[in-house]
């Protein structure tokens, strides 16, 4: 099956720090892409749509301006955490799908630690 | 409104037993697709099996199998012949192919027991 890689798998940052994450589909275009975030013990929360040239879709209650998305080709999405803050910690995974057949491939997630 | 319904929290489940994972979903577009995936305690998502919403037949894939009910709107995960590396979270989820995302439900936690 295709694969999706995450970087970093998890980060220590201090709160005010930003911190960017990379999503990259290694054998396949992905010209669309999604974020994830999981808190301990709960489901996975779509946070936003991120298209390959194009502003991204984001969910509602999700802050556009301190979650940045930029799909900048159509292996790669990148999730900009800005000024982090510690309620910022989770699971952040993203998602790549091909279209025929459908098919959706999960990256293994990145565990962000704001202190 | 909850698109994806998991009412198991957790289920405990005897090695070599079967075990039945239930999921309803709600959805007004007539194409969509049902998935499965485990996630053990790495955090990884690991997809189990797919249902197409125009599939005749119920999706097989080894061990696991989905038990789909069109008009219930129901998708149950069976898996057949437990083994102790079952033990995890289990996800549904589905997408509607109108906007493209893929939803999940809150998940079920299984334990199997030795």
């Amino acid at each position: 099956g295709a694969v999706v890689s995450q970087h970093p798998s998890w980060v220590i940052c201090k709160s005010g720090t930003s911190v960017k994450i990379e999503c990259r589909s290694l054998d396949f275009q992905a010209t669309t892409m999604f974020w994830y975030r999981q808190f301990p013990k709960q489901s996975l929360m779509l946070m936003a749509t991120s298209n390959e040239g194009s502003k991204a879709t984001y969910e509602q209650g999700v802050e556009k301006d301190k979650f940045l998305i930029n799909h900048a080709s159509l292996t790669l999405s990148t999730l900009t955490v800005t000024s982090a803050h510690p309620e910022d910690s989770s699971f952040y995974i993203c998602s790549a799908g091909s279209s025929e057949p459908y098919e959706q491939y999960f990256g293994p997630g990145t565990r962000l630690t704001v202190t | 409104a909850q698109k994806i319904t998991q009412t198991q929290p957790g289920m405990f489940v005897q090695e070599k037993e079967a075990v039945t994972l239930d999921c309803t979903y709600d959805t007004s577009d007539p194409s969509y697709g049902l998935f499965w995936y485990k996630q053990p305690s790495s955090g990884e998502m690991i997809f189990l099996i797919y249902q197409g919403s125009y599939d005749q037949q119920n999706a097989t894939e080894g061990r696991y199998s989905l038990n789909f009910q069109k008009a219930r709107k129901s998708a149950n995960l069976v898996i057949s012949a437990s083994q102790l590396g079952d033990s995890a979270m289990y996800f549904c989820a589905m997408r509607e192919v109108r906007d493209d995302k893929i939803i999940f439900g809150k998940g079920t936690r299984l334990h199997i027991l030795p």
